[in-house]
């Protein structure tokens, strides 16, 4: 019933190695986005590809980096992570137009901890 | 800049009662306002949503109300329950734009 899977659920990785988290969706939507979410906070937004066309926030460390070679999947890579980018992180699709909500929908994220 | 301002920060509720959760925006570009319920290690997922041409919106025993003039919306949990513990995050999306604004996030604890 997932629609959008993320994987793993849990990542343990050491200070400083490159780490890989993947998501993946089944509801065709164009739009696909990253979160980052720490503890009792709101999720904070990475960046989202629209289609193809990547957009970064401005505040989005230069450590994140992310790839979408397809429609279906998208994956959020973290090139030397700190103790400080430990967080579950969030994938989301959704549609680009058309209401309500834009089929507005999150994966069950990935915990990341890093030792 | 927090454009999205959600109180309280975590609210204790006895089964049965009324849970209340307040947002507030000043964007009048936001035409669009949904609530997520997040379980512990699950994602966000959409509980109900408004548009600010209507005051109020009730699915089963959620009620959003809104009042535009004052720019503010709030989520009613009425008849909580334990099951509604979890945390509730209010969202605010600007008209011709498809990403979505969150408030800070209200931890909800429903005691039995």
């Amino acid at each position: 019933d997932a629609m959008v899977i993320q994987n793993p659920r849990y990542q343990v990785t050491q200070f400083g190695k490159p780490v890989t988290l993947s998501c993946s969706q089944t509801l065709n939507h164009n739009v696909m986005y990253w979160y980052q979410q720490k503890s009792s906070q709101a999720p904070k937004l990475l960046f989202h590809y629209y289609d193809k066309d990547f957009n970064n926030e401005a505040d989005t460390p230069d450590n994140f980096q992310s790839r979408r070679p397809n429609t279906s999947f998208c994956f959020l890579d973290i090139r030397s992570p700190g103790l400080g980018d430990a967080a579950m992180y969030l994938c989301a699709t959704s549609r680009s137009r058309g209401s309500p909500n834009y089929g507005y929908t999150f994966g069950s994220g990935t915990r990341l901890t890093v030792v | 800049q927090q454009q999205v301002k959600q109180s309280p920060q975590s609210l204790i509720v006895q089964k049965g009662g009324i849970s209340i959760i307040n947002c507030a925006y000043e964007n009048t570009a936001f035409d669009y306002f949904p609530w997520y319920q997040q379980f512990p290690g699950k994602g966000p997922a959409l509980l109900i949503a408004i548009r600010p041409d209507v005051s109020e919106k009730k699915e089963g025993r959620f009620t959003i109300s809104f009042n535009k003039s004052a720019k503010q919306f709030s989520l009613h949990i009425m008849d909580s329950q334990p099951g509604d513990s979890a945390t509730y995050f209010c969202a605010a999306i600007v008209g011709g734009s498809y990403i979505p604004t969150f408030g800070r996030g209200t931890s909800l604890i429903v005691h039995p």
